[in-house]
């Protein structure tokens, strides 16, 4: 069985603070997707990143990163000189193949930035 | 474009009645997924339809049901409705599924009374 551990369940940071969102992952599948997703309190979730099980490099976009290691599991987000406009719930997600052909996601971080 | 559109955006139902919900999704996509989230929880799978057929469901009891129809739209039917049953439906559409970026609807906060 799929499943993803968000361990984190609130953080507040101030304005222009870096922060680290933790995800940890389990699947016996060798080929699988993660994702990170973004739910602002309108509700709707807008995807962030998707990263398959083979593509262990990491990514920077603009104040985004994220740091995939199999070795540990885990695929973390950080979003660096944070922004009031950043504060909403972040999820982390896993997708396999076959019958774990679905996205199975963590509880959420709720991340607020205060100015 | 327009994306992934849900309707009704709310809806308030009593234990025991049956309730319809949909879904449109975006422009050029051809599978559906449905997801319900609890307050204070990740979303859940519930099924995913492609070309008319439910191909994958999430363990939820057989009163959620489904149907997508020829235009790739789709409904989620939930029957005997119970208090548990009161939280954000979300649709998600894709073009194909493993790896597929998921576009999610605003949902429906469906609300058992």
């Amino acid at each position: 069985a799929q499943k993803v551990t968000q361990a984190q369940t609130e953080i507040s940071v101030v304005e222009k603070e870096d922060v680290t969102l933790d995800c940890v992952y389990e699947t016996r599948d060798t080929t699988y997707y993660l994702f990170w997703y973004k739910q602002p309190p309108s509700g709707e979730l807008v995807f962030l990143i998707r990263r398959n099980s083979f593509d262990e490099q990491n990514e920077i976009s603009g104040r985004y990163s994220w740091n995939f290691q199999k070795s540990t599991s885990s695929f973390n987000f950080t979003i660096t000189a944070s922004q009031v406009v950043d504060s909403a719930v972040y999820f982390c997600a896993l997708e396999g193949p076959g019958a774990n052909s679905k996205l199975t996601f963590g509880k959420g971080i709720t991340l607020s930035v205060r100015p | 474009d327009a994306g992934v559109t849900q309707s009704p955006t709310h809806l308030i139902k009593t234990r025991g009645q049956q309730v319809t919900l949909r879904c449109s999704p975006k422009s050029g996509h051809d599978t559906v997924s449905w997801y319900q989230q609890a307050l204070g929880q990740g979303p859940q799978f519930i099924f995913q339809y492609y070309e008319e057929e439910e191909r994958q469901r999430g363990n939820f009891p057989d009163r959620f049901s489904g149907h997508q129809f020829p235009n790739y739209s789709s409904e989620l039917n939930v029957n005997a409705l119970l208090l548990g049953d009161s939280a954000l439906y979300l649709c998600a559409s894709s073009t194909g599924w493993l790896g597929a970026e998921q576009y999610f609807g605003p949902g429906t906060r469906l609300t058992v009374t």
